[in-house]
């Protein structure tokens, strides 16, 4: 499968703390994207990594890629409770057109 | 950002008929859109991609009988759940790809057939 694998699955957290989510991936890619999906909505777009590149802010938001682990993660800092979502992470594959998701981590931010 | 609209973003049908799900691109000329479908608490399947003015191209194990779709446009592409059973009771959302491949997606339609 091309999908990408998530880890944790699910991830319940305290208001205020940091939350660290991780795809792991299979192939080679162009880029790495995260998205953000609330319940029973579509996904929105979050922050997008490109394979030269190590590590990308923005905002409160924190990505890094290892393409020789084929891995990333994702660190949301100083949570709040609107945080509270599915996130995904999503490749770009090479040869491919389409992007490939990851499995999800639901994260819950507890006020 | 690219602005998708999904319609109906719910929909509730009795088994056996058939669902058109419209997926429209509000501010860009979409030559190809792509579908999902995505069920509870699990990722995004990739069902087909959309191209515009041709047939669409299904994944391994899709139907392309029962999950009919029509890119007539730049700005609309269609998917129509033909003959629905419970199983096809889903979330289903459409998306674009953006300037440099970031995608924009529709607001996603639940399916439910009863």
């Amino acid at each position: 499968s091309q999908q990408g694998e998530e880890d944790p699955q699910a991830l319940s957290i305290q208001e205020g703390e940091n939350a660290t989510m991780n795809c792991s991936y299979k192939t080679s890619i162009n880029n790495l994207q995260w998205y953000r999906q609330n319940s029973g909505r579509g996904l929105v777009h979050l922050i997008l990594i490109r394979s030269n590149e190590r590590e990308k802010h923005s905002g409160r938001l924190r990505v890094t890629l290892d393409t020789s682990k084929k891995s990333s993660s994702l660190l949301i800092t100083a949570s709040r409770a609107a945080d509270t979502a599915s996130y995904f992470c999503a490749t770009d594959q090479t040869g491919a057109n389409n992007l490939f998701f990851g499995t999800g981590t639901r994260l819950t931010v507890i006020p | 950002g690219a602005v998708v609209s999904q319609h109906p973003s719910w929909v509730i049908c009795k088994s056996g008929t058939s669902v058109k799900i419209e997926c429209r691109s509000l501010d860009f000329q979409a030559t190809t859109m792509f579908w999902y479908r995505q069920f509870p608490k699990q990722s995004l399947m990739l069902m087909a991609t959309s191209n515009e003015g041709s047939k669409a191209t299904y994944e391994q194990g899709v139907e392309k009988d029962k999950f009919l779709i029509n890119h007539a446009s730049l700005t609309l592409s269609t998917l129509t759940v033909t003959s629905a059973h419970p199983e096809d009771s889903s979330f289903y959302i459409c998306s674009q790809l953006g300037g440099i491949t970031e995608a924009f997606f529709g607001q996603g339609t639940r399916l439910t057939v009863v």
